[in-house]
C-alpha cells in the first residue's frame, strides 16, 4: 500500500520570497508518478506539477520546482518569487497501479 | 472545454434522507475517482470507476454508500440514511486512462451538510 506523508501542515513565506513544502512517500512500485496539486480557497484542486519515478531530472514548471530524491522518496516543492496567489492547500500525490494517494496537506500563507 | 462537472454544489439532507451526488467527467475521459475531504484535512480516496465498472471499492465504507458510472451519463455516488458524520465535501476526478501518467483533473466538489 502507498503512503505520502506531508509533515507540515503549515508554513508561511514573504511576498517575493522562496519556499519549499516537504513530502515523502512509501510504495513498493517502481513505476509511478508523483504529483503536487493547489486546493485554494475556491476549493477547486489545481495541478501543479509531475514528476516520473523514472525520470532523473526534477520538473519544472515556471516558479515551481520539484527535488525529487527517489531513493529517499522524497518529492519536495519548492515555489520562487512567491505571490499572494500562491497562498493556498497543497497536496501531494503519488499515483501507482490503479491508485492514487494523497497527503494530508499543507497550508501555506504568503506574507505581503 | 468543460472540466470536470460537479453537482450540485452544496446540498443540505436531514438524517436519515439520502443524497445523491453527480459528477460528469471531463470529454473523453472514461476514469472516476471520488474522494472524501473532511474540514481541514486532506483527499480520502473512497472509489475507482470506469465505465460500467467498479476497479475499486476500498476506501467506500460498507454500509449505506455506493457508487455507480453507467454507460450513459453522469457517475453517481449515493449515501443512503445519511448521518451528520457525512458531513463533508466530496471530490471527484476524471482521468484520460488509467495509467500512472494520467494526472486527475479535479471538479469543484459537492459540499454536503447533515442537519
Amino acid at each position: 500500500a502507498q503512503t505520502v506523508t506531508q509533515s507540515q501542515p503549515e508554513m508561511s513565506v514573504q511576498e517575493a520570497e522562496t519556499v519549499t513544502l516537504s513530502c515523502t512517500y512509501d510504495t513498493s512500485e517502481s513505476d509511478y508518478y508523483l504529483f503536487w496539486y493547489k486546493q485554494p480557497p475556491s476549493r477547486q484542486m489545481i495541478l501543479v506539477i509531475r514528476q516520473e519515478a523514472y525520470k532523473q531530472q526534477n520538473a519544472t514548471e515556471n516558479r515551481f520546482s520539484v527535488n525529487f530524491q527517489k531513493a529517499a522518496k522524497s518529492f519536495s516543492l519548492k515555489i520562487s518569487d512567491s505571490q499572494l496567489g500562491d497562498a493556498a492547500m497543497y497536496f501531494c500525490a503519488h499515483r501507482g497501479y490503479q491508485k492514487v494517494t494523497f497527503g494530508t496537506g499543507t497550508k501555506l500563507q504568503v506574507i505581503p | 472545454n468543460a472540466g470536470v462537472m460537479q453537482n450540485p454544489r452544496h446540498l443540505v439532507r436531514r438524517r436519515g434522507q439520502e443524497a445523491r451526488l453527480r459528477c460528469s467527467p471531463m470529454k473523453g475521459h472514461s476514469h472516476v475517482y471520488w474522494y472524501r475531504q473532511l474540514p481541514e484535512e486532506g483527499l480520502k480516496f473512497m472509489v475507482y470507476l470506469q465505465k460500467e465498472n467498479i476497479i475499486d471499492e476500498s476506501g467506500m465504507p460498507k454500509e449505506r454508500f455506493s457508487a455507480e458510472f453507467p454507460k450513459e451519463g453522469p457517475s453517481i455516488l449515493r449515501i443512503q440514511q445519511v448521518v451528520r458524520g457525512d458531513s463533508a465535501a466530496y471530490f471527484c476526478a476524471s482521468s484520460r486512462t488509467g495509467g500512472r501518467d494520467s494526472p486527475l483533473h479535479f471538479g469543484n466538489g459537492t459540499r454536503l451538510t447533515v442537519t
